[in-house]
């Protein structure tokens, strides 16, 4: 059974405007929440990351939602960027086995269209 | 850079091989892991280790052997595989702690024939 799925295999956006990449999860004991981005013959790298605590974090042009009632988080990228184009990996952990035990989606493939 | 290097990069071998992959981390970090990751699948955690320690085997076949002689470098040996073992090798390291990121290397991409 997969605790955290990302629905979208891909996502192809237009430069400039906004990217939003979701994350859904089944364990309501999770309680840490991870983005990472990956290129193509790299590993993945951290992006963005976000405590149960909050509903939203922000980083430059990185937003990241939670809304724990629906137990879905999303990624924001405004405005998006061609480097933007990647991989992306959403993660979850629950507890204090941190990044011990993360549980990853199977990734969303954003585009950045020029 | 993230300070962690996985070597090969690349490796192609025969169901009756043995080949090692090797993985080593420049950032004072004591948790090592091994991750696996197959086309269109999410990264499956195989293995943690802790000071060392081996803190997980996540139900991984006996064809997967990890190997960490210290907090900086860590080994996956491997025998007898599979064509469906053909995946990318991802090793990570983090510091302790909850909550913590983990950082990646670029991986061993695996091919078994």
């Amino acid at each position: 059974d997969q605790q955290v799925k990302q629905n979208s295999p891909s996502l192809s956006v237009q430069e400039g405007r906004i990217s939003i990449l979701n994350c859904d999860y089944t364990n309501s004991m999770f309680d840490y929440f991870l983005w990472y981005k990956k290129y193509p013959a790299e590993g993945p790298t951290f992006l963005i990351s976000i405590s149960s605590i909050k509903d939203k974090n922000e980083d430059g042009r990185f937003t990241v939602f939670l809304n724990k009632s629906a137990k879905h988080l999303s990624l924001h990228i405004v405005p998006s960027q061609p480097g933007d184009s990647a991989v992306y990996f959403c993660a979850a952990s629950a507890g204090n086995e941190g990044a011990q035990k993360l549980v990853f989606g199977q990734g969303t493939r954003l585009t950045i269209n020029p | 850079e993230t300070g962690v290097t996985q070597t090969p990069r690349h490796l192609v071998m025969g169901m009756t091989n043995k080949k090692s992959l090797k993985c080593e981390q420049h950032l004072g970090h004591n948790a090592m892991y091994w991750y696996k990751q197959s086309a269109k699948k999410p990264l499956e955690l195989m293995f943690v280790y802790n000071f060392k320690e081996q803190t997980e085997n996540n139900s991984v076949p006996s064809r997967f052997s990890p190997e960490c002689p210290n907090s900086s470098h860590l080994f996956l040996h491997l025998h007898t595989l599979q064509p469906e073992d053909s995946a990318l090798y991802l090793c990570a390291s983090s510091p302790q702690g909850a909550g913590e990121k983990l950082f990646f290397g670029s991986g061993t991409q695996l091919s078994v024939l």
